[in-house]
């Protein structure tokens, strides 16, 4: 059974600060993951998805590693913003469905 | 992109009472939809697949019979919180998967916030 956990639960940074939120799953038989963005009540937001073949994907500031062999995926922000402020969300999609981190809430303070 | 919609956004109803909330998928045919369950401060979490044309699939220790799931178009998936208590209180999210395109590619409704007096 996949499980997804993310490290650290909660981060606070000062803004310009560069920033690395990680994600480790248990079954590297996935067909991608998936970094989301969910604001206080609000839905998902897909950031960035990396495929199975795939090592990485860049987005702006934004820079996502895979690295299935370890059971990994980090998620680097550049130059936080206090508008980077959510809770961010990795996410496994393996035979049909996703299994979801359990979340890095991230406060970026001006 | 492809959209996913939810309606409503927001529902409070007293105990005992039935809630229906809808996903459409707004620009995009999905045979497979998904619903999900979010407590505060936790994590999204699987209840169940919905197909068109076919009986759901309920994750385990979901309650079919509390959960009701219809999706009768290819565009349009229902879940229907029966007889809810306040321990159903949660955030509903349901995703869908487009029928064209890659399968491993799901999009993702804005969610509802169901509280239950």
């Amino acid at each position: 059974k996949q499980e997804v956990t993310q490290i650290p639960a909660a981060l606070s940074v000062p803004e310009g600060e560069n920033l690395v939120l990680n994600c480790s799953f248990t079954d590297s038989a996935i067909y991608n993951l998936q970094w989301f963005r969910q604001d206080p009540g609000k839905g998902l937001t897909s950031l960035l998805l990396i495929q199975s073949s795939q090592r990485e994907q860049t987005s702006g500031r934004l820079n996502a590693s895979l690295d299935k062999s370890s059971g990994r995926s980090t998620l680097y922000i550049a130059a936080s913003q206090p508008g980077d402020s959510a809770t961010y969300l990795c996410a496994s999609l393996g035979t049909y469905k996703y299994i979801f981190g359990t979340g890095t809430r991230l406060k970026v303070l001006a | 992109g492809a959209v996913v919609s939810q309606h409503p956004s927001r529902v409070i109803c007293k105990s005992g009472t039935s809630v229906k909330i809808e996903c459409r998928s707004l620009d995009f045919q999905a045979t497979t939809m998904f619903w999900y369950r979010q407590f505060p401060k936790q994590s999204l979490m699987l209840m169940a697949t919905s197909n068109e044309g076919s009986k759901a699939t309920y994750e385990q220790g979901v309650e079919k019979d509390k959960f009701l799931i219809n999706h009768a178009s290819l565009t349009l998936s229902t879940l229907t919180v029966t007889s809810a208590h306040p321990e159903d209180s949660s955030f509903y999210i349901c995703s869908a998967r487009p029928d064209r395109g890659r399968s491993d590619t799901q999009y993702f409704g804005p969610g509802t916030r169901l509280t239950v007096l």
